[in-house]
C-alpha cells in the first residue's frame, strides 16, 4: 500500500460527458502528479502540482483540468470525453517538488471506460 | 532529462538471477537512474535508485557502470510475481520538477 488514494477504481460514462477522479496523496506529501495510461501510448505524464499550485505540465488535454485544494487532495477533471479518453489515471505523489533523489508513490489508478 | 533504452521483453526462470539492462548513455553528471515496475496495470512501483554507486536494497541490485552509461537492474531470485514491466528512468537532481518520464520498459516474464 503506497497510502496514496484513488476515486472511483472505476467508471464507465458516454461519450460528451464529464468526470471527477480524485486523488488523497500521503500524509505529508505536497506534491501530486497525474499520468494517463492507455494501450497504445504508455504511461504519459499529464500535470503536476505543489502545495495548491501548479507546478510542471505534460500532455494534457484543453478538456482536462486539474487542481490541489488546501487540504492537498487534487481532482483531475476531464470533460466532452471521447472513447479515446479511455485508460487509466493515475495520480502519484512526493514530499517535494523538484528533482532531487526522491521517488514518487504512485496509487492504484482509475480506469475510465468512455462508450 | 538523458534518454534510456531498454529491451522490449525478457524472460527468466523462477529462482533465478533477472538481469534487466538499462542504456543511457547521453546521462549527465547530476542525472539519478530510477527503477519503477507495474504488475498488470497496478499503479508503478518504485524499486531503487542510484547516482553512480552500485545500490542495493530488499527488493533488487542496481549495478551502474563506470562511465554511468548504462546499469543493470538486478532481481537476486526472481519469482512469479516479479513478473511486470520494468522502467528505466533518469531524472536530474537540480531539475525544477519532481516528475519522471516513462519509457516503454521491459516486459519481465518470469517462468516456472
Amino acid at each position: 500500500d503506497s497510502g496514496v488514494t484513488q476515486t472511483p477504481k472505476h467508471l464507465i460514462t458516454a461519450t460528451g460527458q464529464r468526470v471527477t477522479l480524485r486523488c488523497s496523496p500521503r500524509s505529508g506529501d505536497l506534491s501530486v502528479y497525474w499520468y494517463q495510461q492507455s494501450l497504445d501510448q504508455g504511461l504519459q505524464f499529464l500535470i503536476q502540482y505543489y502545495n495548491g499550485e501548479e507546478r510542471a505540465k505534460g500532455n494534457i488535454l484543453e478538456r482536462f483540468s486539474a487542481q490541489q485544494f488546501p487540504d492537498l487532495h487534487s481532482e483531475l477533471n476531464l470533460s466532452s470525453l471521447e472513447l479515446g479518453d479511455s485508460a487509466l489515471y493515475f495520480c502519484a505523489s512526493s514530499p517535494f517538488w523538484s528533482g532531487g533523489a526522491g521517488e514518487l508513490f504512485f496509487g492504484e489508478g482509475s480506469r475510465l471506460t468512455v462508450l | 532529462d538523458a534518454k534510456t533504452t531498454q529491451p522490449p521483453s525478457m524472460d527468466c526462470a523462477e529462482g533465478r538471477a533477472a538481469n534487466l539492462p538499462c542504456n543511457h548513455s547521453t546521462i549527465s553528471g547530476n542525472e539519478y537512474v530510477y527503477w519503477y515496475r507495474q504488475i498488470h496495470s497496478q499503479g508503478p512501483q518504485y524499486i531503487i535508485h542510484g547516482l553512480k554507486n552500485n545500490e542495493t536494497n530488499e527488493m533488487a541490485s542496481l549495478i551502474i557502470t563506470e562511465d554511468r552509461k548504462s546499469s543493470t537492474l538486478i532481481l537476486p531470485h526472481a519469482t512469479l510475481r516479479d513478473t511486470a514491466v520494468y522502467y528505466c528512468i533518469v531524472r536530474a537532481a537540480s531539475s525544477n520538477t519532481g516528475k519522471l518520464i516513462f519509457g516503454q520498459g521491459t516486459t519481465l516474464q518470469v517462468k516456472p
